[in-house]
């Protein structure tokens, strides 16, 4: 079955560290870029972080720049988000996404929820 | 940055006709997709290039391009549509949804 399996959320205080795990099957995994969306209780999609194939290149939302790394192992069909710094307004589902030029491919997401 | 505007909803009977737009300078250069989501369920692609529809979406929904205005169009809407609905783009190497739509069909 072609599918994406979020892990990794939880309750985490402010300032503090998670790490996102996203496992991928049923597909070629290293042919397709991906990406993390993300949906903050009731509001609307934000994306979040794209990675290219083999990792070439690398980008991010202005809104998580310098406090999420994004990262692949093809070898292990996996996708990771690297959340550090967290702040309140960083709580949300994480969408794992594939990228066939078109976010065709979600995971089911996992919520991450920062408070004290 | 890149900004889309949505409508935030949009009210249709069953049967009848629902347009839903998406604004923005960059769908002028930039092909624009269309998310329907369903409460507690994962978006799922229903327009891609603007107006090409992916395989297993009912053909009742299309999508056309104005300008800098895209258009979702569900033709005779049915209950199950009823969903929010959000436009996005991806351009110079960055996503962009818009605000989204919340569809009632009642």
């Amino acid at each position: 079955e072609v599918q994406l399996v979020e892990s990794g959320g939880g309750l985490v205080k402010p300032g503090g560290s998670l790490r996102l795990s996203c496992a991928a099957s049923g597909f070629t995994f290293s042919s397709h870029s991906m990406n993390w969306v993300r949906q903050a209780p009731g509001k609307g999609l934000e994306w979040v972080s794209s990675i290219t194939s083999v990792s070439t290149y690398i980008y991010y939302a202005d809104s998580v720049k310098g406090r999420f790394t994004i990262s692949r192992d093809n070898a292990k069909n996996s996708l990771y988000l690297q959340l550090n710094s967290l702040r309140a307004d960083d709580t949300a589902v994480y969408y794992c996404v594939r990228d066939t030029g078109d976010l065709d491919l979600w995971g089911q997401g996992t919520l991450v929820t920062v408070s004290s | 940055s890149y900004e889309l505007t949505q409508s935030s909803s949009v009210s249709v009977s069953p049967g009848q006709t629902a347009r839903i737009t998406c604004s923005g300078d960059i769908l002028a250069q930039k092909y624009a997709r269309w998310f329907q989501q369903k409460p507690g369920q994962a978006p799922v692609v229903v327009i891609y290039k603007d107006s090409e529809r992916p395989s297993g979406i009912p053909e009742r929904f299309s999508g056309f391009i104005s300008g800098t205005t895209v258009t979702l169009t569900i033709s005779g809407a049915q209950v199950e549509d009823e969903a929010d609905y959000y436009c996005y783009c991806a351009a110079d190497s960055r996503g962009v949804f818009g605000g989204g739509t919340k569809l009632t069909v009642l």
